[in-house]
Formats: structure tokens, C-alpha cells, sequence
């Protein structure tokens, strides 16, 4: 079946380091997102990206960083100047700039110790 | 810019009654609308989606929500709600611009109760 894979799903950062994290799609799909989820906040746009190569900065892409060298795999980065890392990662995909809606992974927990 | 607004951040109900979770949106051009369910330390799933036509829309597991325009709500409603339905529920919306990107409410968490 089609979907989207986040690894790892737990993710424990010292502080000062960065760490990556995981995405990757099967479903064909041309645009994918990340998107970050803290307590009663919604879903806040890091990232995005609507073809190879290319990415646009969302909401909060401050200490943030991505690649989209293949279609399938979106990474995003978290770096040491992301003060406040410890949130709910997810990533999501949907198949051109139409309105289909997201389809989302599983999502990654990251917590800096 | 388009801004969503989810009006209630806890809904505690009894298992089998009705639920109505309330959703507002803001902007200038004409909008995609959509519902998504999360549950606890998972994705969201898509419940339902109003793009045109007819201004209810019917979803999985017996919800529905109803796109109301001149008040700029798309509420979200189910008749008799099970434990199962306990979980986070997120509005979101897009613009006709064709960006494909979804602004999201704060979400709203139901929980039923037996």
C-alpha cells in the first residue's frame, strides 16, 4: 500500500546537536510539507516544497532546514539554533497544488535532553 | 491571508449523544474546507472535505459538516458519538489559488465519555 514513512518515531537530541529526521513517499505525489505540532497550537507550516529541487520556507522555518533532491524524500533537518526543538514532527504529501487534501505519516516525537 | 478558528479546545460529551465541533474561517477568495482526526501519537486522517456543490458534506465513521457561507463556518457533527471518537479534531483550509498549502485550527480534543 502507498503512504508516508517517518523515522524514527521517537527522537532524543542533546542540546547543540542536529539531528534528521525522516520522510519518505510512495504515493507519487509532487508537493510534501512538514509541519510542526505543539499543545493546543495546531499544526504550524515549516517547510514546503511542490517539486524537486525546490522549497519554500513556511511559518516557522527558523532553525529548520530541508532538501528535496528526489521526489519521494523530504528530509528536514533540525538545527542547534531551533531553541525550543522538543514538539511532534509531521509530514505530509498531496498530489499537485489541487485541493485533495494531505496525506500525513505517522509523525516523529523529538525531545532534546 | 486566510486564518481558521476552532472554537472550543475541549469537548467532553457522553457516549451516544450528539457533538457539534465548531469551526470558523477567514478570507478573501473562495476556500477549500477540510476535517482531519488525529489519534494520540499518530497522523491525521482526512474525515471529510467541502470543495463545491451541495454544502453538506458526509465523512467517514458517520460524521458529516455543513459549509455555511455567510457565516463562514463549516461545523462538524456527528448524532450519536462511541468512545472510539475520542481523539483531536483539526479544521483547515485552503485557497482556490491552487498553492495546495493548509492553514489549520487549534484543533478541538472530544472526549467521550461512558
Amino acid at each position: 500500500d502507498g503512504g508516508i514513512t517517518q523515522s524514527p518515531k521517537y527522537l532524543f537530541r542533546k542540546e547543540g546537536q542536529n539531528v534528521t529526521l525522516s520522510c519518505e513517499q510512495n504515493l507519487n505525489h509532487d508537493a510534501m510539507y512538514w509541519y510542526r505540532q505543539d499543545p493546543g497550537q495546531g499544526l504550524r507550516l515549516i517547510y514546503y516544497s511542490q517539486i524537486v529541487n525546490d522549497f519554500q520556507k513556511g511559518d516557522i522555518a527558523e532553525g529548520y532546514s530541508v532538501s528535496r533532491e528526489k521526489k519521494e524524500s523530504f528530509p528536514l533537518t533540525v538545527t542547534s539554533a531551533q531553541k525550543n526543538p522538543t514538539a511532534f514532527y509531521l509530514c505530509a504529501s498531496t498530489r499537485d497544488r489541487g485541493p485533495y487534501g494531505y496525506t500525513f505519516g505517522s509523525g516523529t516525537r523529538l525531545t532534546v535532553v | 491571508a486566510q486564518s481558521v478558528t476552532q472554537l472550543d479546545s475541549q469537548v467532553p460529551v457522553f457516549e451516544e449523544a450528539p457533538v457539534e465541533l465548531r469551526c470558523n474561517y477567514s478570507s478573501s477568495v473562495s476556500v477549500y474546507l477540510f476535517w482531519y482526526v488525529q489519534y494520540p501519537n499518530q497522523g491525521l486522517q482526512l474525515l471529510l472535505k467541502y470543495l463545491s456543490g451541495s454544502t453538506l458534506v458526509k465523512g467517514i465513521n458517520g460524521f458529516e459538516a455543513e459549509f455555511n457561507k455567510s457565516q463562514t463556518s463549516f461545523h462538524l457533527r456527528k448524532p450519536s458519538v462511541h468512545i472510539s471518537d475520542t481523539a483531536e479534531y483539526f479544521c483547515a483550509v485552503s485557497t482556490t489559488s491552487n498553492t495546495g498549502k493548509l492553514i489549520f485550527g487549534q484543533g478541538t480534543t472530544l472526549q467521550v465519555k461512558p
